[in-house]
């Protein structure tokens, strides 16, 4: 099966500093997502992307967040200046064209901010 | 808005008992209806998808029932097992695959 991927699995940074999440989606998927989850807390939405803008995005995406799709296959999430509470697990996801149709989670980044 | 909701937050049963999951949605006008497996410190594994034309969906050990008139689904499992440990979330979809989730139950299943 076809798999969302996510790149690092683990990243470490300084509390100030930028980061940059990076996530492969499935090829002919249409729809793209970021979700994050702060340790024992809900599975939050952050934004949904379609036709190279975002669709939807929830309150915590503020201006310190952006998405982009570069190249056509990769999709990033940036982190402007990062707060010690953007540490949680960053979740990427894919939509496939088609009804009857599930969401793909990629692995996830654990971002950790010190 | 969409709000899920799951009780209970946690569960401890004894090994081969079988159990039962709720989640209740405040908008009975979903998409789907989803269920999830999460390990410690891992990403989600997707367990079963009740459409909303659907009653229940069915997997092995798990079986998943979805009533949208009064805004609840239940995971049942089967003769539960040790391996079974793990936090399971529900999760609202729409028709484009955007989700909310609940806060899931954590499930002990002890030898």
């Amino acid at each position: 099966e076809p798999e969302v991927t996510q790149t690092p699995s683990h990243q470490v940074t300084q509390m100030g500093q930028e980061v940059i999440l990076r996530c492969v989606p499935i090829s002919n998927h249409l729809y793209f997502y970021w979700y994050r989850q702060i340790l024992g807390q809900k599975v939050e939405f952050l934004v949904s992307f379609y036709n190279n803008e975002i669709s939807e995005k929830s309150e915590i995406f503020d201006d310190q967040f952006s998405v982009e799709r570069p190249d056509g296959s990769n999709f990033t999430l940036k982190i402007r200046s990062t707060k010690l509470e953007d540490s949680a697990m960053y979740f990427c996801a894919s939509f496939p064209p088609g009804q009857d149709e599930k969401l793909f989670f990629g692995s996830g980044t654990q971002l950790s901010v010190l | 808005k969409q709000e899920v909701t799951q009780i209970p937050a946690a569960l401890s049963v004894p090994e081969g008992e079988n159990l039962v999951l709720n989640c209740s949605f405040t908008d009975s006008a979903i998409y789907n209806l989803q269920w999830f497996r999460q390990d410690p410190g891992k990403g989600l594994t997707s367990l079963l998808l009740i459409q909303s034309s659907q009653r229940e969906q069915t997997s092995g050990r798990l079986n998943a029932s979805l009533d949208k008139s009064s805004g609840r689904s239940t995971l049942y499992i089967a003769a539960s097992q040790p391996g079974d440990s793990a936090t399971y979330l529900c999760a609202s979809g729409t028709s484009y695959g955007k989700l909310t989730f609940g806060q899931g139950t954590i499930l002990t299943v002890h030898p």
